[in-house]
């Protein structure tokens, strides 16, 4: 059973360029997390798509902006790409109404996105 | 005030000894705990949950505290691969999830 997997796992871009991030969700989940870790923090929370709708944002300008497809899967997009949206880009699934450990979210391993 | 707080150490700490870390969070309407465990660059991984009347596993004890708004982590017999940082997660479910992460502890337990 597959779990969380992203895509690219590394990436370097320039400032003012665009980018977009995959994910995966664990099979049997149906709700998709971005979260933005930055060096020694925590992860941001960025957005959540449900049924192919974003359903809760975090605190981050519109550049970030997302989309989740039929069979769950989900893209993270940036446009006009700053020094310091340089991080980890982490993607976790989950299945909405199951607050159980197993099903709360489980993380692919990010995508490092490296802006110059 | 942040939403989840957690002392971002760094605890140095010998092989063998016992060491615990405080989270506190401000939503008194959370509903769900969890510890979450990062290896450096590397994704978080869930550790355990955090039950009302606390819970074991192994070396690895949690609490939770309603009334002060606090969860606790124990981490006893401690041991080199337990090097790591420890996220306190903290889950509000109004319709939808909302989950929000503590800054998260390090924890470096030296030989």
């Amino acid at each position: 059973d597959a779990g969380v997997t992203q895509s690219p796992t590394h990436l370097i871009k320039t400032r003012g360029q665009q980018v977009t991030l995959r994910c995966s969700p664990k099979s049997g989940h149906d709700t998709v997390s971005w979260y933005q870790q930055a060096l020694g923090q925590g992860p941001q929370f960025i957005f959540q798509y449900y049924e192919e709708e974003e359903r809760q944002r975090g605190n981050f300008p519109d550049r970030f902006s997302g989309h989740q497809f039929p069979n769950y899967s989900s893209e993270l997009n940036v446009n006009a790409l700053l020094l310091g949206d340089s991080a980890l880009y982490l993607c976790a699934s989950s299945r909405t109404g199951d607050l159980s450990g197993a099903n709360v979210l489980t993380f692919g391993a990010g995508s490092r996105l490296t802006v110059l | 005030r942040k939403e989840v707080e957690q002392d971002p150490g760094p605890f140095n700490v010998p092989e063998g000894a016992t060491v615990a870390f405080n989270c506190t969070y401000s939503n008194s309407a959370s509903q769900s705990f969890f510890w979450y465990r990062q290896d450096c660059r590397k994704e978080p991984k869930l550790l355990m949950s955090v039950y009302s009347s606390g819970n074991e596993d192994g070396r690895f004890t949690a609490q939770l505290n309603r009334a002060s708004q606090y969860i606790s982590l124990l981490i006893r017999d401690s041991k080199l691969s337990d090097s790591a940082t420890y996220l306190c997660v903290v889950m509000y479910s109004g319709g939808y999830q909302k989950v929000t992460f503590g800054t998260g502890t390090k924890l470096q337990v030296i030989p």
